[in-house]
């Protein structure tokens, strides 16, 4: 069983539509990310998570926003989508005391 | 901020051959960590290897080992006895030990093409 899941693993949506990407793990972390991936662009932080009430804007949060519904899920929000919004998104975990993140699969997401 | 630069968008080593992968970064802080990071075709980020920036003796894990330079803020990864799973992108990334702002910082990436 994998230990971080994302849902959906692919997605293809309208300009103006609003989409949740939905992250879980198993793994009992407290931290939780999540990162976006552009090609030629590597990964860039969106937001982070030190615990359900602690959630922290990463380095491109603009246009997204983040729920911690629980230690175990971190869910990230578009409000209304937009092309430039097309990218693979990751979610990651670590412990608080981590030298390692843990990734999940990631979810393709198209944005038409 | 941090910034971690990756100079060769793209890397061809012979199957069974030795490649080097470069990484520089730049940061003001002392203490930190960097990592290796592998993605494959299947898009799976997966940890190749790490170092802490405290420790002098560069990180061993079976075929590959980081050259790591603390002066000249360089990381780069070998790549021994090269395979064709070995053909992925890999990504260099840096993370602050400090406290404060967390998440991971990557380079652009690295395609590594394996020749048979």
């Amino acid at each position: 069983d994998a230990d971080v899941t994302q849902t959906p693993r692919n997605r293809i949506t309208k300009t103006g539509k609003r989409i949740m990407l939905e992250c879980s793990q198993t793994k009992g972390h407290d931290r939780m990310y999540w990162y976006r991936q552009d090609p030629g662009l590597g990964l860039r932080l969106i937001y982070y998570s030190f615990d359900v009430k602690d959630i922290n804007k990463g380095e491109i949060s603009d246009g997204y926003s983040v729920s911690r519904q629980a230690q175990a899920k971190f869910s990230l929000s578009l409000e209304s989508a937009i092309p430039n919004q097309t990218a693979l998104y990751f979610c990651a975990t670590a412990r608080s005391d981590y030298n390692e993140q843990f990734f999940g699969p990631g979810t393709r997401l198209t944005v038409l | 901020a941090q910034t971690v630069t990756q100079s060769q968008p793209e890397m061809s080593v012979q199957e069974a051959e030795t490649v080097t992968l470069s990484c520089t970064y730049d940061t003001s802080e002392s203490d930190y960590y960097l990592f290796w990071y592998k993605q494959p075709p299947s898009r799976q980020m997966i940890l190749v290897i790490r170092q802490e920036a405290y420790k002098q003796q560069n990180a061993t894990e079976n075929r590959f080992s980081v050259n790591f330079q603390k002066a000249a803020k360089s990381f780069s990864l070998k790549i021994s006895d090269s395979q064709l799973g070995d053909a992925a992108m890999y990504f260099c990334a840096y993370r602050s030990a400090g406290g404060g702002a967390d998440g991971l910082t990557f380079g652009k990436g690295t395609h590594l093409i394996i020749q048979p």
